[in-house]
């Protein structure tokens, strides 16, 4: 069966200091992948998607950025954090090529920027 | 603009039934996802609709209307532990999810 891992679990970073947040998809081959933000009382905001190694689409331009160095990893990174980077953030995934495959997340990382 | 409007909160008493609504209003439709999320944690699958009508899993159901543009997800005898966000999404014609901002469904003995 497939399997989604993420951590850390909570993550406490002062402004401007750096992040990295990362995501491993097991038993599946050339699944999509998604980083996710949630904010307190808001709807879940696509930050990232990636249909394979290499292949980034960005849909919310911010000092974020993502990467996928192998099949079944997926990294979120920011050089610096603005405190408006606090929230909620999940990692999902899906079947490679289903278009229309439900959304399986991780467990989040709670981010707190001070 | 894409929009998917659902009620901020709900309370219902356990054991009882609760009816949970979403209207969209999309740039096409390819299907409409219902999740449930409990406080700190991450969304879990529920069900999905694509086509009119009621789906029903155990003790949910959800329904859809694409004329309408209207779901609702039906939680029967409700139990303590159904108290949890209930997320709306809808996937539009470039398959992309629009998100409801989430139903705080409050259950009281």
């Amino acid at each position: 069966s497939q399997t989604i891992h993420q951590w850390p679990a909570t993550l406490v970073q002062p402004v401007g200091s750096p992040l990295s947040l990362e995501c491993t998809v097991e038993g599946t081959s050339n699944p999509n992948l998604y980083w996710y933000r949630q904010a307190a009382g808001r709807g879940l905001q696509l930050l990232f998607y990636s249909v394979g190694i290499g292949q980034i689409s960005s849909e919310v331009p911010q000092n974020l950025s993502a990467s996928r160095p192998q099949d079944r990893q997926f990294i979120l990174s920011s050089k610096k954090l603005l405190l408006s980077d606090s929230g909620f953030y999940l990692c999902a995934w899906t079947p490679g090529g289903a278009d229309n495959s439900p959304l399986h997340f991780g467990n989040g990382t709670r981010l707190t920027v001070t | 603009g894409q929009n998917i409007d659902q009620p901020t909160e709900m309370t219902a008493t356990e054991g009882a039934i609760v009816q949970i609504n979403c209207t969209y209003q999309t740039s096409g439709f390819n299907g409409l996802f219902w999740y449930q999320q409990h406080a700190g944690e991450a969304p879990t699958f529920l069900s999905y609709n694509v086509l009119d009508g009621l789906e029903e899993k155990g003790r949910f159901s959800s329904f859809l209307s694409r004329s309408k543009g209207y779901s609702y997800l039906l939680l029967k005898e409700l139990q303590m532990k159904d108290s949890a966000s209930y997320l709306c999404a809808v996937m539009d014609s470039n398959y992309q999810l629009i998100w409801g901002a989430g139903t705080k469904l409050i259950i009281k003995p």
